[in-house]
C-alpha cells in the first residue's frame, strides 16, 4: 500500500495567499483527519472525515481555514488568507471503519511557511 | 477531560543500550487504545506500538515493548538495543475506544542516539 500522500510537501506563501494542502488517504480507510503540528501547541486535531462527512471541524481555528472531502480518495484543506502564524507542519491522517484496530496512519506532512 | 504526560523533553541513549521513556495519561474512561508514534527528522509519524487497554499483556514490536499499567495510568515505552535511527520525537498517545476523533497527543520525548 502506498500509504497516506499529501502534497505538497513543502510549501512556502506571502500573507494574504491562499494555501490549498491535498491528501489522499489509503484506499478503503472511511476516516479521514487533518492534524497541525507546531512548536508551541504541539499536535492539534482540525477537522475529521467519516465517509466523506465532516464529523468535527471544532478544531479549526478559524474561519480562513476550510476543509472538503469529495470523495473517498481525496480530502484538501485551505487557507485564506494565510497569515504568518498559520506556519506549521500539516499532517493528514487515515484509520480504517472500527475494526478494532483503530489506528491512524499518518501522511508525510506538509511545511507550510507564510511569509 | 483526558490528557497525556510526556515528562521528559528529551533523553538520551548511547547504541546498543537501552532506553525507557515515560508517559502517564488521565482518563475515567476504562476501554480506550495507547499508541507510541515515533517523528524522525524527517517528520513523518510512524506508529511504533499500539496496546488495548482491555488486555493484560504488554505489546511488543521487535526490539519496542511497552510496559502499561492500567492502574496506575502508565505507559512506558522501552528500546532495546538502541540504534542510530532510533534518534526521534516520540510521542504518547491516547484514545478511547470508539472515538475516532479524539487521539489525544502528549507533548513528546526527542531521544538522542549517541555511537
Amino acid at each position: 500500500d502506498a500509504g497516506v500522500i499529501q502534497s505538497p510537501r513543502h510549501e512556502v506563501t506571502e500573507m494574504g495567499q491562499e494555501v490549498t494542502l491535498r491528501c489522499k488517504p489509503i484506499s478503503g480507510h472511511d476516516y479521514l483527519f487533518w492534524y497541525r503540528q507546531t512548536m508551541m501547541r504541539g499536535l492539534e486535531l482540525l477537522i475529521y472525515f467519516n465517509n466523506n462527512v465532516p464529523i468535527d471541524d471544532s478544531g479549526m481555528p478559524e474561519d480562513r481555514f476550510s476543509a472538503k472531502m469529495p470523495n473517498a480518495s481525496f480530502s484538501t484543506l485551505k487557507i485564506q488568507p494565510s497569515e504568518p502564524r498559520d506556519s506549521a507542519v500539516y499532517f493528514c491522517a487515515s484509520s480504517p471503519q472500527n475494526t478494532g484496530k483503530e489506528t491512524q496512519y499518518f501522511g508525510p506532512g506538509t511545511r507550510l511557511l507564510v511569509l | 477531560a483526558q490528557t497525556v504526560t510526556q515528562s521528559q523533553p528529551e533523553m538520551s541513549v548511547q547504541e546498543a543500550e537501552t532506553v525507557t521513556l515515560s508517559c502517564t495519561y488521565d482518563t475515567s474512561e476504562s476501554d480506550y487504545y495507547l499508541f507510541w508514534y515515533k517523528q524522525p527528522p524527517s517528520r513523518q509519524m510512524i506508529l511504533v506500538i499500539r496496546q488495548e487497554a482491555y488486555k493484560q499483556q504488554n505489546a511488543t514490536e521487535n526490539r519496542f515493548s511497552v510496559n502499561f499499567q492500567k492502574a496506575a495510568k502508565s505507559f512506558s515505552l522501552k528500546i532495546s538495543d538502541s540504534q542510530l535511527g532510533d534518534a526521534a520525537m516520540y510521542f504518547c498517545a491516547y484514545r478511547r475506544r470508539g472515538s475516532q476523533g479524539n487521539l489525544i497527543f502528549g507533548k513528546g520525548t526527542k531521544l538522542s542516539v549517541k555511537p
